[in-house]
């Protein structure tokens, strides 16, 4: 099981480009998660997916869009790209749907994103 | 809205010490509280807490969560120089979802 995958590791974009954050889980998850992480700020949540098919925002979703393909796979997407959101981006998942009781979650890598 | 405060935001030891690391927390219906570690890339899960008073144990690192005060700590004990890491906190809630609240992490260093 390669567990939780993200792509790219790292990228570098021009302020206006667009770009699309790929993650991909094998664990058969119902749950998936994006969040940023910058210096002193912990984790935060943009977007989630609580089950195939749903979508919905998390604590600072303005500049992005989501979209649950299949249940595997969780793509976040930057339309047009500003020097704020330069941070790290991880991917998540876990086991439960919402509402149903929580598990821990795993983790990808992490996206490295500068926006110049 | 729910809140997790993590202190201290930083710690600097030298090996053989023992660390405790707090977390509060104010949330709507407590669900569960973990405690993550990060080294250099992805958080790993360490433990969860869902009762208070009891004690969860791994090797070196053990946890415990008090419902009533609303904190939980982690302990760390004869420090190493590979505990050096981020630990961070976060806890479930069911203010309209059961998805983790983040602290903003205690970044501990360990010294030789």
């Amino acid at each position: 099981n390669a567990g939780v995958t993200q792509t790219p590791k790292f990228q570098v974009l021009k302020t206006g480009q667009s770009m699309t954050l790929q993650c991909a889980q094998d664990m058969n998850h119902n749950s998936m998660y994006w969040y940023r992480q910058d210096p002193g700020m912990g984790l935060r949540l943009i977007y989630y997916s609580a089950s195939e098919g749903t979508t919905d925002k998390g604590e600072v979703p303005n500049g992005y869009n989501v979209s649950r393909l299949n249940k595997r796979e969780f793509s976040l997407r930057l339309e047009s790209a500003a020097p704020s959101q330069t941070s790290v981006y991880f991917c998540a998942s876990s086991a439960s749907a919402g509402g149903a009781p929580q598990e821990t979650q795993y983790f990808g890598p992490g996206t490295r994103l500068l926006v110049l | 809205e729910d809140k997790v405060v993590q202190s201290p935001l930083s710690l600097v030891v030298h090996e053989g010490d023992t660390v405790t690391l707090n977390c509060s927390y104010e949330v709507t219906n407590f669900r569960s509280l973990l405690w993550y570690k990060q080294e250099k890339k992805a958080p790993t899960f360490l433990f969860m807490l869902t009762s208070s008073g009891i004690e969860k144990k791994s090797g070196r690192l053990s946890s415990i969560l008090d419902k009533k005060e609303l904190f939980s700590i982690l302990n760390i004990t004869a420090t190493q120089t590979g505990d050096s890491a981020i630990y961070l906190c976060a806890v479930e809630g069911a203010g309209g979802s059961y998805i983790p609240t983040f602290g903003r992490g205690t970044s501990l260093i360990v010294h030789p």
